[in-house]
């Protein structure tokens, strides 16, 4: 069975620092990874989705990497602002085509 | 563009009383369709997936049940709620054959 952890669990940073937010795997075997974002009571967005056979993805100040082989994928968010400020979470699709969510990074970036 | 609607907001029902959560999604056809349910310090829980209409897998056995009776239309409902129901419930969909899934908005539900 798929596990998925995200470290670490909280995370309280100035304004301005670059960031890195970790998603680790159980099972290697998977089609895709997805990072999210959710601010309090929201539902969650869509920032990157990383196919398995690419390396990284890359939106505005967002940076996403997979290393299948050792089930991990890391999120860079430079030079954060307080509106970055939510909980970020990964999930991963395998032979299933069902997705394991981690339980989040939850992100203050304060002023 | 696609867009995905979910209501109530916000519920509050007591213990033994019947749920009807609705989502609905616009601007895409023979959507996959998800409920997920995201409770405090347990992360987001995949219960019922549907990739067509009356087509409906349980990922998770408990007293809540999922229907589809229309293409772009999905129901979790309950007959009677239990404290342990409470939790934020949040409807997906994804472009049939395809992964990448699009959230809705989310409904707050608390069993008294």
């Amino acid at each position: 069975k798929q596990e998925v952890t995200q470290i670490p669990a909280a995370l309280s940073v100035p304004e301005g620092e670059n960031l890195v937010l970790n998603c680790s795997f159980t099972d290697s075997a998977i089609y895709n990874l997805q990072w999210f974002r959710q601010d309090p009571g929201k539902g969650l967005t869509s920032l990157l989705l990383i196919q398995s056979s690419q390396r990284e993805q890359t939106s505005g100040r967002l940076n996403a990497s997979l290393d299948k082989s050792s089930g991990r994928s890391t999120l860079y968010i430079a030079a954060s602002q307080p509106g970055d400020s939510a909980t970020y979470l990964c999930a991963v699709v395998g032979g299933s085509y069902i997705p394991t969510f981690g339980r989040g990074t939850s992100l203050i970036v304060h002023p | 563009s696609q867009t995905i609607h979910q209501w109530p907001a916000t519920l509050v029902q007591p213990v033994g009383s019947p749920l009807s959560l609705e989502c609905t999604v616009e601007g895409t056809s023979n959507p996959n369709l998800y409920w997920y349910r995201q409770a405090a310090g347990r992360g987001l829980q995949l219960l019922f997936y549907s990739v067509g209409i009356g087509q409906i897998s349980s990922e998770v056995p408990q007293n809540l049940s999922a229907s589809r009776p229309q293409d772009r239309q999905f129901i979790l409902s309950s007959k009677k709620l239990l404290l342990s129901d409470s939790g934020f419930y949040l409807c997906a969909w994804s472009v049939l054959g395809e992964i990448e899934q699009y959230f809705g908005p989310g409904t707050r539900l608390t069993v008294t």
